[in-house]
């Protein structure tokens, strides 16, 4: 079975703290991604990674920084977390051959909440 | 660049009837379309994709979507809904090539007995 992994599903920090969000994927795939999802606005895209130490920025990247040192590894950093940081963030993977190209592969999600 | 509209925030089906989700994107060439599903406290999960070919797709849990270039719609229905169908339904766009997918706003499904 393909996984995502998110390390962790809820997290708590305070107003400028750093913040480190894990993402493992075992499929072998080259490209990853984090989103992040609010009532209403539905998944905005943070930065998608289509290699090992490749990044883009996305649609809402400001606060945020990405490291893929490793292909099976995409994680995101919150630099100075924020209140209007606080949010669902969700890892997803995608190959890009195969019959599942195209399809994300989502991780479960992390809850993070800034006070 | 591509875009996404999901016209219904929710909508509320009784158990046993029929189902449509619309989903309206905006994108110059032929997209790739997704409809994915999110139950409470999970992840997305991919319900049907439609690449190229019949523009009737068919897809897990007895859904399926028919895309209308005319229209530039990708409408999600199921003929009769069950109770564990009540989630969050995201369609999507991609360009072809694409590196990243365009997500709607959601539609959140509620079933009534």
């Amino acid at each position: 079975d393909v996984k995502v992994t998110q390390s962790s599903r809820y997290l708590v920090k305070r107003t400028g703290e750093k913040v480190f969000l894990e993402c493992v994927q075992d499929m072998d795939h080259e490209n990853m991604f984090w989103y992040r999802q609010d009532p209403g606005l539905g998944l905005r895209l943070i930065y998608f990674s289509y290699d090992v130490k490749m990044k883009e920025k996305g649609d809402i990247p400001e606060g945020y920084s990405v490291s893929r040192e490793k292909k099976e590894r995409f994680s995101l950093i919150l630099e100075s977390a924020s209140t209007n940081q606080t949010s669902m963030y969700l890892c997803a993977s995608r190959s890009q051959s195969g019959e599942n190209t195209g399809e994300l592969f989502f991780g479960e999600g992390s809850r993070l909440t800034v006070l | 660049a591509q875009s996404v509209t999901q016209p219904d925030i929710h909508i509320t089906v009784s158990e046993g009837a029929s189902l449509e989700l619309r989903c309206n994107y905006s994108y110059g060439a032929t997209p790739y379309l997704f409809w994915y599903v999110q139950s409470p406290g999970q992840g997305l999960q991919l319900l049907l994709k439609y690449f190229s070919g019949d523009t009737l797709v068919q897809g897990i849990k007895g859904f399926e979507a028919e895309f209308k270039r005319s229209q530039s719609s990708f409408n999600l229905r199921k003929p009769s809904v069950h109770w564990s169908d009540a989630a969050e339904y995201f369609c999507a766009v991609g360009a072809r090539g694409f590196q990243k997918l365009v997500f709607g706003t959601g539609t959140r499904l509620l079933v009534s007995p």
